[in-house]
């Protein structure tokens, strides 16, 4: 089975930097997927990690370590558009599966 | 290039109907995804098909269905719908071998 453990509210003020935690417990791991959903939008992609150490993208970064299967999304010079939910999600190991088994996510409210 | 689109944006049914949702994916994208979102479970997997396969399907009843065409549309049925139905129902596309999801706007399905 799948369990993918996120804090479910978090607020940080703008300007500042935030941490997003994200745990899991998987029966098959194929990668690590951070995505972006504001309220009434559909989710958008923003990071992607397989192997252990950190991803950097712009004001993003994620790490992961797979040992301790443990990841954060890192939100740098926060912008008051930052503020969305954040959604952790695990790729099955399954051979050509594309189904993503998700976090029930991190509402993040950014203040001025 | 136009973005997945999902039809119709917003349902209203009463319970034992069934409804039919319809996902038109991203050009040249051949994997499409159903997930269904609520409040309380999050994001939760469906199946995917990719060319006019079922190549994986989530922890759902069997009234749960899905197909997908030669033009890689896709379209997922419910039938004999329940309160607990009500949700918005995303679908994402994929190119193949790759692990990025581009999300539909979803389908925003009220039972009564």
């Amino acid at each position: 089975g799948q369990n993918i453990d996120q804090p479910t509210e978090m607020t940080a003020t703008e300007g500042a930097i935030v941490q997003i935690n994200c745990t899991y417990q998987t029966s098959g791991f194929n990668g690590l997927f951070w995505y972006q959903q504001h309220a009434g939008e559909a989710p958008t992609f923003l990071s992607y990690n397989v192997l252990d150490g950190l991803e950097e993208k712009g004001r993003f970064s994620s790490f992961l370590s797979r040992s301790k299967g443990y990841s954060y999304l890192l939100l740098k010079e926060l912008q008051m558009k930052d503020s969305a939910s954040y959604l952790c999600a695990v790729r099955d190991l399954a051979p050509g599966a594309n189904n993503l088994f998700f976090g029930t996510g991190t509402r993040l409210t950014v203040i001025p | 290039k136009a973005g997945v689109t999902q039809t119709p944006r917003y349902l209203i049914k009463t319970r034992g109907q069934q409804v039919t949702l319809s996902c038109s994916p991203i050009s040249g994208h051949r994997s499409v995804s159903w997930y269904q979102q609520t409040p309380g479970q999050g994001l939760q997997f469906l199946f995917e098909y990719f060319s006019e396969t079922q190549r994986n399907k989530g922890n759902f009843p069997g009234r749960f269905s899905g197909r997908q065409f030669s033009n890689s549309r896709s379209e997922m049925n419910v039938s004999t719908l329940e309160l607990g139905d009500s949700a918005l129902y995303l679908c994402a596309s994929s190119r193949d071998f790759s692990y990025e999801q581009y999300f539909g706007p979803g389908t925003r399905l009220t039972v009564t």
